[in-house]
């Protein structure tokens, strides 16, 4: 149990779906993260959100809409998505900014 | 801006043996080293890290070394175990500038540990 708990960890959609990804952390965190993860790729950094604001947009695909109501709650509402869309979405979470970051297990996410 | 260089991508070693897994990076304002393990099915889990005011640290069998000069740093793994088996990945941040604190990460080391 790593205090950050991703939903749903599979998702199969179309390319015309609307879906949400949710993660939700237990640790008093003031920071939260989206990743995505692909094979034989380093990490890539997505949105970085400090306490409910988002501080980073790391040219992301409008298609990608974060949210983040509170600090303890983080959403990824997928629209119109493509085949190379699909990868492992990790969020993360870390006291602030210049603190360590602790990952949830992830959103497995296809793209059909 | 910054670039993490890890190697290698697979490592294979036999039960009680050490492993080293070895990055360098490029910008000389990063002063924040972690190391992640990431099992099958699981996110990255943090294990280790190193900031800049020191050269080494360990934590039981796992210790990481940091050459600032030379801009690399090392984890190193004594008497492996079959469950040290997963991916590893290192990552730096710098506190300073636009991006502050956002990891930048090297590509993984997948390490099996054969018993």
């Amino acid at each position: 149990e790593t205090g950050v708990t991703q939903t749903p960890r599979h998702l199969v959609m179309g390319m015309t779906n609307k879906k949400s990804l949710k993660c939700e952390q237990h640790l008093g965190h003031n920071a939260m993260y989206w990743y995505k993860q692909s094979a034989k790729k380093p990490l890539e950094l997505m949105f970085v959100y400090n306490f409910k604001e988002q501080t980073e947009n790391n040219s992301v695909p409008s298609r990608f809409s974060p949210e983040c109501p509170n600090s303890s709650h983080l959403f990824l509402h997928l629209h119109t998505l493509q085949p190379e869309d699909s990868a492992l979405y990790l969020c993360a979470s870390s006291q602030d900014q210049r603190q360590p970051q602790h990952f949830g297990d992830g959103t497995r996410l296809s793209i059909l | 801006g910054e670039n993490v260089e890890q190697h290698p991508s697979t490592l294979s070693v036999q039960e009680g043996d050490s492993a080293v897994i070895k990055c360098t990076y490029s910008d000389s304002a990063s002063n924040y080293f972690p190391w992640y393990k990431q099992e099958l099915g699981k996110g990255p889990q943090l294990i280790i890290d190193i900031r800049s005011n020191v050269g080494e640290k360990k934590d039981q069998r796992i210790a990481v070394t940091l050459n600032k000069t030379a801009k690399h740093f090392s984890l190193h793994i004594t008497e492996t175990q079959p469950e040290d088996s997963a991916v590893y990945f290192c990552a730096a941040s710098s506190e300073y500038g636009g991006s502050q604190g956002n990891l930048i990460f090297g590509k993984g080391t997948k390490l099996s540990v054969k018993p």
